[in-house]
């Protein structure tokens, strides 16, 4: 069974960081590329970034470019994402998504709530 | 990018069918896949329709996905509806490495 289990959510300052893992199980891990979506409170989702199965490709969306970093150690079975310079938009439930196919998210984890407030 | 836009609401009755429409703004609804994902309250999303028009295993044949390049828009019909169905859905597409949702639509069976 996949499993995904998301940690390092929390409150944080405006201007804060944090850091996200995602552990992996229940899958080859390191053959699958893996994303990141969020969701604000009592929003819709929003694609965060994405990570090819060797770490070598990488995108954002635009609005964490230059402020959040993905990363992946296939050793380990994990996806993290680190974020900076934390804005108060940018709190959000934080999903880690196998993708599936390029195109397609699945299945999801339960995700990890980001709270940024002073 | 491009946006696909979802109505806010839909709402039936048990045993009807609803039909949730997701309209591209630009570039065509054929040129890539469509996925399309429920949410329930305090749950996380999972997959009902992919590549426009798959049912993962465990899916119900109720659920159906299609696209219509005339109005440039991709559809998901519940038929059957049943109360377990009320949630959120959404639809997804991807275009040069950016992935679009819509903005959800949220279905009441009442």
């Amino acid at each position: 069974e996949v499993q995904l289990v998301e940690s390092g959510g929390g409150l944080v300052q405006p201007g804060g960081s944090l850091r996200l893992s995602c552990a992996a199980s229940g899958f080859t891990f390191s053959s699958y590329e893996m994303n990141w979506v969020r969701q604000a409170p009592g929003k819709g989702l929003e694609w965060v970034s994405y990570i090819s199965s060797s770490g070598s490709t990488i995108y954002y969306a635009d609005s964490v470019k230059g402020r959040f970093t993905i990363s992946r150690d296939n050793a380990k079975n994990s996806l993290y994402l680190q974020m900076n310079s934390l804005r108060a938009e940018d709190t959000a439930v934080y999903y880690c998504v196998v993708g599936a196919a390029r195109w397609w998210f699945d299945p999801w984890g339960q995700g990890t709530l980001v709270t940024v407030s002073s | 990018n491009f946006m696909l836009t979802q109505p806010h609401s839909v709402s039936e009755s048990p045993g009807k069918t609803v039909t949730i429409s997701c309209t591209r703004s630009s570039g065509s609804i054929a040129s890539n896949y469509v996925q399309w994902y429920q949410q329930r309250p305090g749950s996380a999303p999972t997959t009902v329709i992919y590549e426009d028009n798959q049912r993962p295993s465990g899916v119900p044949d109720r659920f159906s996905g299609s696209i219509d390049s005339s109005s440039n828009s991709a559809s998901l019909t519940i038929s059957g509806l049943k109360t377990e169905d009320e949630a959120d859905y959404y639809c997804q597409s991807y275009d040069s490495s950016a992935w679009v949702f819509g903005g959800g639509t949220k279905l009441t069976v009442l």
